[in-house]
């Protein structure tokens, strides 16, 4: 079992729309979580990080970790064109001294 | 700030050929990361440092893979001899975990697309 999975999609939905993008992960150790965005031909770009369950909310954009179900999600509400990109979700044990493991990224398409 | 900056952007090689690419990372920052990027493997980290020091090289993949970090504002990746297989984007990223600061993620460069012919 891999310790990130991610859906590569891609993942299609009219502007406007609420988008949900999802991981699961598999170590229980991990407790800081952190959504990066990247444009193509881009290096990812930090997004949203949280620390252990919960919500967090930055605008249009709300991250969530369930960490009894070893599930995350970010969401998108209202979605913009500018929006599509690739989503890859990401996490670490300690933060500091620590690698962060990425997941392998959701395609994300917001149809005008 | 200029961000990471990567160079080259683009690097064509041929197969046996070394290939070197070069990192410059956020200044006052850390740590410094180099990854790989390919459609069925994701993000892989190759090796970090922390103040110039390597810490964690496990994800290099083999000895045909070196990275060395002479001081905190330049790190190079060097890949000899170059294989078809070593064709991907790679990342440099660097960090600052500061105390207090709520910093948990990395800035990454633009990356350096190399193919190997």
């Amino acid at each position: 079992q891999k310790e990130v999975e991610q859906d590569p999609g891609p993942l299609s939905v009219p502007e406007g729309a609420i988008v949900s993008l999802n991981c699961t992960y598999s170590n229980s150790a991990f407790q800081y979580f952190m959504w990066y965005r990247q444009y193509s031909r881009k290096g990812p770009e930090l997004l949203m990080y949280t620390y252990s369950s919960g919500n967090k909310e930055d605008g249009r954009f709300t991250a969530q970790v369930d960490k009894s179900s070893k599930y995350i999600s970010l969401f998108i509400r209202d979605s913009q064109p500018s929006d599509s990109a690739t989503y890859l979700c990401a996490m670490t044990r300690r933060g500091r001294d620590d690698k962060i493991i990425f997941g392998k990224g959701t395609r994300l398409h917001i149809l005008p | 700030d200029a961000g990471v900056i990567q160079s080259p952007r683009h690097e064509v090689t041929e197969m046996g050929q070394e290939v070197t690419l070069r990192c410059k990372p956020i200044s006052g920052h850390d740590y410094l990361f180099w990854y790989r990027q390919t459609m069925m493997r994701g993000l892989e980290l190759l090796i970090y440092f922390n103040n110039n020091v390597p810490i964690d090289d496990s994800g290099m993949p083999e000895d045909r893979f070196s990275a060395k970090m002479p001081n905190a504002s330049f790190s190079t990746l060097k890949i000899q001899p170059s294989e078809p297989r070593d064709s991907a984007v790679y990342f440099c990223a660097s960090s600052f975990w500061g105390r207090g600061t709520g910093n948990y993620g990395y800035t990454f460069g633009s990356g350096t697309r190399l193919t190997v012919v």
